[in-house]
């Protein structure tokens, strides 16, 4: 019964590879994130959808492309990956739109190591 | 410019101390929201309080308490006679049109 859940929890790959991070919510809210938190614990948000709609990219490389299937789920596709990409990612959820009291929850994290 | 400033990046202190941690935001608006979460070395991130901007009063929840200044710009964290589960990065954060954490504090709680 866990609230936001991503797969995997690690992910290891070669430079120039292309991966996906997979997010699920159970918890019905509206919009769904993603973060990238680098080394130095930096959190940056990338996206966000709201009812399937793209309503934040913050001038992330195009190599990243969030897809969502319905509103319980936000993947993240990489492609062409590299070193730099190596990072902790966040998926979160939130009950409605981005202009919002409400808090955010968190998934558990992908630990990213491109080599 | 840094929305959210927490400009102390690591604390140590003896377990049974209290520690402050200090947070500064900057914002135009006048709605806008203030959120504390903790991140313990397992990774996740934990919410731990929410603040709206048309609410000062100090809040207390247990041995945490948050002191929300509009005046400095401030929303402080207070942690009273620390353990050593209370280690962890913390993270303060401010909605308005998005979400913007702060770099956080490193605590680090010695037994």
């Amino acid at each position: 019964d866990t609230a936001v859940s991503q797969t995997p929890k690690y992910l290891v790959t070669q430079m120039g590879n292309d991966k996906s991070i997979k997010c699920e919510q159970n918890l019905g809210h509206d919009t769904m994130y993603w973060y990238k938190q680098d080394s130095k614990k930096f959190l940056k948000i990338m996206f966000s959808y709201n009812n399937k709609e793209l309503i934040i990219n913050e001038t992330v490389p195009n190599r990243f492309s969030p897809k969502s299937p319905d509103k319980a789920h936000l993947n993240l596709h990489i492609n062409s990956l590299e070193l730099g990409d190596s990072a902790v990612y966040f998926c979160a959820s939130s009950p409605r739109a981005v202009v919002s009291y409400n808090e955010q929850f968190f998934g558990p994290g992908t630990r990213l190591t491109v080599l | 410019a840094q929305k959210v400033t927490q400009a102390q990046t690591e604390i140590s202190v003896v377990e049974k101390e209290d520690v402050t941690l200090d947070c500064v935001y900057e914002t135009r608006d006048t709605t806008y929201y203030l959120f504390w979460y903790k991140q313990p070395p397992s990774g996740e991130l934990v919410f731990l309080i929410r603040r709206n901007s048309f609410d000062e009063q100090n809040e207390i929840s247990g041995r945490y308490s948050w002191n929300f200044q509009k005046s400095t710009s401030s929303f402080n964290f207070t942690i009273t006679a620390s353990q050593v589960v209370d280690s962890a990065v913390y993270f303060c954060a401010l909605s308005e049109a998005q979400f913007y954490f702060g770099t956080g504090t490193s605590l680090t709680v010695i037994p």
